[in-house]
């Protein structure tokens, strides 16, 4: 069984940009999760999918971040325009429940912001 | 402010002892734990969850949940340098939404 795909892997970029990353998660996951990991500290959930709705985005940053979950199966996290503070590991997360019984983290996108 | 708390360590312990690590967390309302372990450079991965008060065992894994004292602890038992990472808890509070909170983990060294 693959794994969560995410890309890029590394991304670099000034403030002010924008980025965007790319998750695929494991075929059938109908729960999908976005985290930002900050260096040093534990994940912390930016928003999460059942199938192709909205559970929970109540700590995304919704003047610079968006997200979508297409068809309820991959998805996209954007940042315009990046802060330095951004920088951080983005974690998409998948489970085949609502409940993270089962969740599976994909290798993560490392965003460093000049 | 839900808050999961974890001391940041490093806990350094011997091969073959028991590795005891502890969380504890603000909510009580807070209905499902659980740990994950995250090598360095690497994502999280699940090691087990508990929801009910007492022990559950997996393997060299035990998780204890006392929810009267809103603590939840993982024993890593006959510990292997394998076992060197950071163990983050996670808690999930009740009313349907299923939305994690982490605490910042804590750094556990296994030195042979």
């Amino acid at each position: 069984e693959a794994g969560v795909a995410q890309s890029p892997r590394y991304k670099i970029i000034e403030k002010r940009q924008s980025v965007a990353f790319w998750c695929n998660p494991i075929s059938g996951h109908a729960t999908l999760y976005w985290y930002q990991q900050i260096l040093g500290q534990g994940p912390k959930l930016l928003i999460q999918f059942q199938n192709n709705g909205v559970v929970d985005d109540s700590q995304l940053p919704k003047d610079r971040f968006s997200a979508e979950r297409l068809k309820g199966v991959d998805s996209t996290l954007k940042i315009q325009p990046a802060k330095l503070e951004d920088s951080a590991v983005y974690l998409c997360a998948s489970s085949p429940l609502p409940e993270p019984y089962e969740q599976y983290f994909g290798p993560g996108t490392r965003l460093t912001v000049t | 402010q839900k808050e999961v708390e974890q001391n940041s360590g490093p806990l350094s312990v011997p091969e073959g002892a028991i590795a005891s690590l502890n969380c504890t967390y603000s909510d009580r309302g807070s209905q499902s734990f659980f740990w994950y372990r995250q090598y360095s450079g690497k994502s999280p991965e699940l090691i087990m969850f508990i929801y009910s008060n007492g022990d559950k065992e997996d393997g060299r894994f035990t998780a204890q949940l006392n929810k009267a004292s809103q603590y939840v602890s993982l024993l890593i038992r006959d510990s292997q340098p394998s076992d060197s990472a950071t163990y983050l808890c996670a808690v999930i509070q009740a009313g349907g939404s299923y939305i994690p909170t982490f605490g910042r983990g804590t750094s556990l060294i296994v030195h042979p």
